[in-house]
């Protein structure tokens, strides 16, 4: 595909659920982030990937909260036991390099937790 | 703390008129400066960036400026378009203390040009 996607776009989960979110970047970008974005904010930084190298996950909330990238490619976020605190937009990211680049975004998953 | 602060929640411009968004931050280690588009539903669209070694890029009706000293960058939309109403992000990275292409986001602007 031409762009960054992510699945699903909408997602409700009631509170104490596990979820799983689904990037897939721009082919062959090496870097992919992920960005949580609650209502009325900018987006925050939550984890960075090199290839399938997790190198800094220090924006990740909790210990609920887990990514992963095993084939350099596509990546999935987890949160296990939703709260309601967790509402927001999960915004995946793309770059070709390792250095600063222009990101480029996919539309999001937006995450509601009853 | 908001290391990158949009302290414009909304701007209304009429038609054909120059749009003015700006745009502070306070980490002196930021070095690259980004500005996102974004429509209802849809992610953040990369608009036009700029590196912190120049204080203007241009594309198009688009024109960013950066002012080191002052740590503040501002976005000129001119002529604006309808089209260009949406939410504006500002963005910087940079901090050596974190992931070099790590983004820090302002909190948007809400454009819109009516005709």
């Amino acid at each position: 595909g031409a762009g960054v996607s992510q699945s699903p776009r909408y997602k409700v989960a009631k509170r104490g659920q596990d979820v799983a979110l689904r990037c897939d970047p721009i082919s062959g970008h090496v870097s992919l982030f992920w960005y949580q974005q609650a209502l009325g904010q900018g987006p925050e930084f939550l984890t960075y990937f090199q290839n399938e190298a997790q190198l800094d996950k220090s924006g990740l909330p909790s210990d609920r909260f887990f990514a992963e990238r095993p084939e350099g490619s596509v990546s999935t976020l987890k949160i296990q036991r939703t709260q309601q605190e967790d509402s927001a937009v999960y915004l995946c990211a793309s770059s070709a390099g390792w250095v600063q680049e222009t990101q480029y975004f996919g539309p999001g998953t937006r995450l509601l937790v009853l | 703390d908001q290391q990158v602060k949009q302290n414009s929640p909304s701007l209304s411009v009429q038609e054909g008129r120059i749009s003015i968004l700006n745009c502070d931050y306070t980490n002196s280690m930021f070095d690259y400066f980004l500005w996102y588009k974004k429509y209802p539903a849809e992610g953040p669209t990369f608009l036009i960036s700029i590196s912190s070694i120049k204080d203007k890029n241009e594309d198009g009706r688009f024109t960013v400026f950066l002012n080191k000293s002052a740590k503040h960058l501002s976005l000129h939309i001119v002529p604006s378009q309808p089209g260009d109403s949406a939410v504006y992000f500002c963005a910087a990275s940079g901090d050596r203390g974190s992931t070099l292409g790590r983004l820090y986001f302002g909190r948007g602007t809400q454009l819109t040009v009516w005709p």
